[in-house]
């Protein structure tokens, strides 16, 4: 069954405190994998996608990895206005194989 | 110009009525899709419709039927709504599938 699962399930940070959150996946013959930021209230937000293991993807203080089991969305000196639930996903390996299947997100917060 | 429509933003209603809710897109996507994200905020497809093709998440109880009148609209339509259909419904589209889904702002659905 395709999976994605992803961790921690809720971040606090000080401002300007790196880390980084996690989105590993059980999906077979992965054709992208998706990062979406959700504000409150708000329709998810696409950020970037990547295809194949050992991709990077940067935008400001974001960066998004690759591995052959995982992804990572890298945090560098986050300020307040990154706070926001982070979303992953993948396309489904069989019928309906655009549609994706979401992880149940990680929801950042970074104080000042 | 907003890229992806929905109305209502909020809907609120009894048990065992009927109701629609309407998405517009105006990106000139070929694929159009809806969610669901339950009160835990996990995001779930429901139907994805490219070209007349409907593709619809086993899931899905077959009182919820999407229609589409034309490539830009894909409205959702409700029967004999439950207390459990409350939720936040999304609508989104996507051209050349799989890729980035922009996302509707959201139609929060209150059943009473």
């Amino acid at each position: 069954e395709d999976q994605v699962t992803q961790s921690p399930e809720a971040l606090r940070l000080q401002e300007g405190e790196s880390s980084s959150l996690n989105c590993s996946y059980t999906v077979s013959g992965l054709r992208g994998l998706f990062w979406y930021r959700q504000d409150p209230g708000k329709g998810p937000e696409f950020l970037f996608t990547l295809y194949s293991a050992g991709e990077e993807k940067e935008k400001e203080r974001l960066k998004a990895t690759l591995t052959k089991k995982e992804s990572f969305l890298h945090i560098t000196a986050p300020k307040p206005e990154d706070s926001a639930t982070y979303l992953c996903a993948a396309p489904y390996s069989g019928a309906g194989s655009y549609q994706l299947t979401f992880g149940k997100g990680t929801k950042l917060s970074v104080i000042p | 110009d907003t890229a992806v429509s929905q109305t209502p933003k909020y809907l609120v209603t009894q048990m065992g009525n009927d109701k629609s809710i309407k998405c517009e897109q105006n990106l000139g996507h070929d694929t159009m899709y809806w969610y669901k994200q339950d009160s835990k905020k996990f995001l779930k497809i429901m139907f994805s419709y490219n070209n007349k093709e409907l593709i619809i998440n086993e899931t899905v109880p077959n009182r919820f039927s999407p229609k589409s009148p034309d490539k830009a609209h894909l409205n959702l339509h409700i029967n004999s709504l439950e207390l459990g259909d409350s939720a936040v419904y999304f609508c989104a589209s996507s051209q050349n599938r799989p890729n980035e889904q922009f996302f509707g702002p959201g139609t929060r659905l209150t059943v009473l």
